[in-house]
């Protein structure tokens, strides 16, 4: 069955530092998502993203974010300069496009656990 | 906005038993609601979807349902069994549409025990 991939696993960074989390969506889906979770809370929206463009963020995606496809298919989130409260899990999530079989189904990816010293 | 309380943290349960767990939501209904799975250091894995014009899904041994005026969604869990144990998210979409994000509980830990 297709799934969500995502590298790495784990990423250790120092403050300040840019770092590229990388996920490849299923196949034939075409909305895709960056979800955070910090250790012991909830699931949070950051950024979706559909038809090359940004389709809605939320305010913890501020300047310091940023997403790209950068082909058929990779979908990467960059964070610039790293803050000690973006230590967290990132989740990339994947749907596919509406129609006869539409399904609003997100599916998540294993996740990419961030830790900034 | 949007927000969601599932009532319980934690929920312990002795295996075979039925396992209910609640999802309630505020404001507007959403168009559907998702209910995912999710183990210790690991990504949600959906489980099910319910409609808003649907009362009632079942998917094997879980069911859901969905009652738009109580603005309450049950998940359960018939003959739980200790693989069962994990932390199960309820999600909706943010603006009641079909393409908005979701927004997610915080979870309940199940716990079943054999």
């Amino acid at each position: 069955e297709p799934e969500v991939t995502q590298t790495p696993s784990h990423q250790v960074t120092q403050m300040g530092q840019e770092v590229i989390l990388r996920c490849v969506p299923i196949s034939n889906h075409l909305y895709f998502y960056w979800y955070r979770q910090i250790l012991g809370q909830k699931v949070e929206f950051l950024v979706s993203f559909y038809n090359n463009e940004i389709s809605e963020k939320s305010e913890i995606f501020d300047d310091q974010f940023s997403v790209e496809r950068p082909d058929g298919s990779n979908f990467t989130l960059k964070i610039r300069s790293t803050k000690l409260e973006d230590s967290a899990m990132y989740f990339c999530a994947s749907r596919t496009q509406g129609g006869a079989r539409a399904t609003e189904t997100q599916y998540f990816g294993p996740g990419t656990r961030l830790l900034v010293l | 906005s949007q927000k969601i309380e599932q009532n319980s943290e934690a929920l312990n349960i002795q295996e075979g038993k039925t396992a209910t767990l609640t999802c309630n939501y505020t404001n507007y209904s959403p168009a559907y609601l998702q209910w995912y799975r999710q183990d210790p250091g690991r990504g949600p894995v959906f489980l099910l979807l319910i409609r808003e014009n649907e009362k009632e899904k079942r998917k094997e041994r879980l069911k859901v349902t969905f009652d738009t005026t109580l603005k309450q969604s049950l998940f359960h869990i018939t003959a739980s069994q200790p693989a069962d144990s994990a932390t199960y998210l309820c999600a909706l979409s943010n603006y009641g549409g079909s393409q908005g994000n979701l927004i997610f509980g915080k979870g309940t830990k199940l716990s079943v025990k054999p």
